[in-house]
């Protein structure tokens, strides 16, 4: 089975503008998971996606928001980029049941500048 | 809340020596999941072991073995016969059994030397 991709792999932005990511998970996976990894803050959790509704949620501002379609496939979006929002963002894929492991996907670094 | 803590940030560690990384967590909860991933240089994080909270044996994956002290909510990674590929940033993270998201510790820098 082919793992979590995701795309862009890097990317710059500006502050103020907005950026969509994505991540399509492993095949027959219906959750996906979003986290933000930064020096400063480790990884911490954004969100999680199971069959299209978001059932999990971190604690980060309105600006990011995500979505999944029914392929599972999952995009993050962030609005109005402030210069801490530099980060590699991750993305994890499970079959989304409790007991399932999550897999994770190499990441799209991104730089605010 | 669950908090996941490692205390080392950096270790370093000679090639086929045996080498214990720390993990301590807080949760009030009884029914957990605890993991250890590995990230290598550059590369994605991979799943080195899982251990059921309720399981009372340590998990085993082929070099790497757990200590899982419930009670005391200790949970350490020992790596035996380091193999300069182990060099990388481990990650203990914490999931309940009912939840999706990780709460993952800082992490702890390891460096396998030749």
């Amino acid at each position: 089975k082919a793992g979590v991709t995701q795309t862009p792999r890097y990317l710059i932005k500006t502050r103020g503008q907005q950026v969509t990511l994505s991540c399509s998970p492993i095949s027959g996976h219906r959750s996906v998971s979003w986290y933000q990894q930064t020096p400063g803050q480790g990884l911490q959790f954004l969100f999680e996606y199971f069959s299209e509704t978001q059932r999990n949620k971190g604690n980060f501002p309105g600006r990011f928001s995500g979505r999944q379609f029914s392929n599972s496939r999952s995009e993050m979006n962030v609005s109005t980029l402030e210069l801490g929002d530099s980060a590699l963002y991750l993305c994890a894929s499970s079959q989304g049941d409790a007991t399932d492991t999550q897999y994770f996907g190499p990441g799209t670094r991104l730089t605010v500048l | 809340a669950q908090t996941v803590t490692q205390s080392q940030p950096e270790m370093s560690v000679q090639e086929a020596e045996t080498v214990t990384l720390s993990c301590t967590y807080d949760t009030s909860e009884n029914n957990y999941y605890l993991f250890w991933y590995k990230q290598p240089p550059s590369r994605q994080m991979i799943l080195v072991i899982r251990q059921e909270a309720y399981k009372q044996q340590n998990a085993t994956e082929n070099r790497f073995s757990v200590n899982f002290q419930k009670a005391a909510k200790s949970f350490s990674l020992k790596i035996s016969d380091s193999q300069l590929g182990d060099t990388a940033m481990y990650f203990c993270a914490f999931q309940l059994i009912y939840g999706q998201n990780f709460v993952f510790g800082p992490g702890t820098r390891l460096s396998v030397l030749p």
